[in-house]
């Protein structure tokens, strides 16, 4: 399977809890993305890399939220000090203007945070 | 400010015939529009995209319609089948990050 791959699939925590997120993205993209989806809502944006330098982000990742991408391959997302309302589905995609556009995002299946 | 709005939540329509899905967006600065398919519990998939200097583009049943003037595009699915009920999204972008629209869910009934 050489699609985007997220890992865990699904996370349950306590809030206050600190949580990790690993992304691996399409072999060989060099753009990575982060997005978070709530019940009934479209993806949103939080933030993306180009190889290892972290491009942009929205002013949705607050203090709490940190992501890497230390070797311009897998990337993690990190959340500290949980609340429920990081309660989500969280997603990656990845693209290269190699596989059409930088435009066209390819997502993996998602990590489902609940945090109680 | 919601700059990408799909106006409808949910779309029923007969196997065999058309269905159109609707997407409107507020900022003229995005150069590429995208639409994705979205089963529950997985990520979103990409169906097609379109660049803002096109009007028109087609990939099987699926024919994706610009209007710039009107800053508004459309998804055309013929013939429709059960498979395609799923929620479908637009998204825009210019180069980084997708804009996305709030959903449509379709339904293809036999």
């Amino acid at each position: 399977d050489t699609g985007v791959s997220q890992d865990p699939r699904h996370k349950i925590t306590k809030r206050g809890q600190n949580v990790t997120f690993r992304c691996d993205p399409i072999s060989e993209h060099n753009r990575l993305y982060w997005y978070r989806q709530t019940l009934g809502q479209g993806p949103e944006f939080l933030t993306y890399f180009q190889n290892e330098a972290q491009l942009e982000k929205s002013r949705l990742l607050s203090d709490r939220f940190s992501a890497e991408r230390p070797k311009g391959s897998f990337s993690t997302l990190e959340i500290q000090r949980t609340e429920q309302g990081d309660s989500a589905m969280y997603l990656c995609a990845s693209s290269s203007p190699t596989s059409g556009s930088y435009n066209e995002q390819f997502f993996g299946p998602g990590t489902r945070l609940t945090v109680l | 400010d919601q700059q990408v709005k799909q106006n409808s939540p949910s779309l029923s329509v007969q196997e065999g015939r058309i269905s159109i899905l609707n997407c409107d967006y507020t900022n003229s600065m995005f150069d590429y529009f995208l639409w994705y398919k979205k089963y529950p519990a997985e990520g979103p998939t990409f169906l097609i995209s379109i660049s803002s200097i096109k009007d028109k583009n087609e990939d099987g049943r699926f024919t994706v319609f610009l209007n710039k003037s009107a800053k508004h595009l459309s998804l055309h699915i013929v013939p429709s089948q059960p498979g395609d009920s799923a929620v479908y999204f637009c998204a825009a972008g210019g180069g980084g990050k997708l804009i996305f629209g709030q959903g449509t869910e379709l339904s293809v009934k036999p």
